[in-house]
């Protein structure tokens, strides 16, 4: 089984509608991140976590919040998407041992709005 | 502040040719991270390699080396006898100590393999 997964895998919505793109992991890592890829601009950071009460804002987080429900689930809502959010969404993890440290990614979840 | 930048959008070779990317960096800490990864068509990001700013030695995996130059503020990433299974993009990326470990990444190369 992978160690990070995220649900859905392919997602298509429409403008103004709410989505909530989820994360889990296995790993046992304090530490997760959402990103955000884009054609030729490789990926931004959105949000990201450093355990369960800890979360903070990355480059990109307008248009969007988290939830870190447990030390394994951090998800990502669009509170109401709009077309220039479509883009190849990941969730990474790392071990909370300091700057540095590897971080794992998910497989993605590819998103389109209409 | 922190940038890195991956001037070849794109590289075209035939296999079994070898082929270099490029990845420059910048950064004013002292204690920094560098890093690979590569995305094949499926998608996934692939971890590759991680380097600390203090070791410079260069680094051999198989096909793949790497290539830390702190004077030129480059981590180049060379394959040798490329593979069409070698085709995918491949980023690298930057953790600096005193920025929260966050990552920072370049804006790519798409690697294409030619059989």
């Amino acid at each position: 089984d992978a160690d990070v997964t995220q649900t859905p895998r392919n997602r298509i919505t429409k403008t103004g509608k709410r989505i909530m793109l989820e994360c889990s992991q296995t790993k046992g890592h304090d530490r997760m991140y959402w990103y955000r890829q884009d054609p030729g601009l490789g990926l931004q950071l959105i949000y990201y976590s450093f355990d369960v009460k800890d979360i903070n804002k990355g480059e990109i987080s307008d248009g969007y919040s988290v939830s870190r429900q447990a030390q394994a689930k951090f998800s990502l809502s669009l509170e109401s998407a709009i077309p220039n959010q479509t883009a190849l969404y990941f969730c990474a993890t790392s071990a909370g041992t300091g700057a540095g440290e590897t971080q794992y990614f998910g497989p993605g979840t590819r998103l389109l709005v209409l | 502040a922190q940038k890195v930048t991956q001037a070849q959008t794109e590289i075209s070779v035939v296999e079994k040719e070898d082929v270099t990317l490029d990845c420059v960096y910048e950064t004013r800490d002292t204690t920094y991270y560098l890093f690979w990864y590569k995305q094949p068509p499926s998608g996934e990001l692939v971890f590759l390699i991680r380097r600390n700013s203090f070791d410079e030695q260069n680094e051999i995996s198989g096909r793949y080396s790497w290539n830390f130059q702190k004077s030129t503020s480059s981590f180049n990433f060379t394959i040798t006898a490329s593979q069409v299974v070698d085709s995918a993009v491949y980023f690298c990326a930057l953790s600096a100590v005193n920025q929260g470990g966050k990552l920072i990444f370049g804006q790519g190369t798409e690697l294409s393999v030619k059989p």
